[in-house]
């Protein structure tokens, strides 16, 4: 079954530390993959998108995250976290033939510590 | 450029009631999918719809339908409603294209007493 696993439900930092929210995804076919943020009552914001254009992909407010298909693997990272990161991130896969349907993580809730 | 707008924001219903609620994507957008999402089991897709046909389909009863207009405005519906259908229900937009990102509103909260 298609899937994606998020390996920790509860990160926390402190502020101008790096941040690191794991993701896993199931390797049936070639997936799509994403990072999507949601900050407290509000929607989902996409962070960044994997495309098979480059491993390491740059996203917005500073986060990147490395596709390593060896390792089935799309971890999120940011050298320096800042008080605005604290919300709601999910990995998100989608895979051929698939129009709309997206497949979320359990998502990681970020804490950052003054 | 305006972005997706869903409403209402809030909504209470009681058990056995149906609830109608509204998508508009972003001018465009021919595709819209439904999502539910709850404290326990995560962000699920509910269906997608593009071109006023439903073109992908999760897994949830049939109590949960949905529908597309001509100018690509959504609407979900859900009859009988039950305790757990309470949940946050999203709407993404998108050209319809595979695997591309989708943006979201901000969603509709539903409360079922």
């Amino acid at each position: 079954a298609q899937s994606v696993t998020q390996l920790d439900s509860h990160v926390s930092v402190s502020e101008g530390t790096p941040v690191l929210l794991r993701c896993n995804y199931s390797s049936s076919y070639s997936p799509s993959l994403f990072w999507y943020v949601q900050h407290p009552n509000k929607g989902l914001q996409l962070l960044l998108k994997y495309t098979s254009a480059a491993t390491l992909v740059k996203g917005i407010n500073g986060f990147e995250a490395e596709f390593k298909k060896s390792e089935t693997s799309f971890h999120l990272t940011k050298p320096s976290a800042h008080m605005s990161d604290a919300a709601e991130y999910f990995c998100v896969v989608s895979y051929s033939g698939n129009t709309g349907k997206l497949i979320f993580g359990q998502g990681t809730t970020l804490q950052v510590k003054p | 450029k305006a972005g997706v707008t869903q409403t209402p924001r809030y909504l209470i219903k009681t058990r056995g009631q149906q609830v109608t609620l509204s998508c508009s994507p972003i001018s465009g957008h021919r595709s819209v999918s439904w999502y539910q999402q709850t404290p326990g089991q995560g962000l699920q897709f509910l269906f997608e719809y593009f071109s006023e046909t439903q073109r992908n389909k999760g897994n949830f009863p049939g109590r949960f339908s949905g529908r597309q207009f001509s100018n690509s405005r959504s609407e979900m519906n859900v009859s009988t409603l039950e305790l757990g259908d309470s949940a946050l229900y999203l709407c993404a937009s998108s050209l319809g294209l595979e695997n591309e990102k989708l943006f979201f509103g901000s969603g509709t909260q539903l409360s079922v007493l």
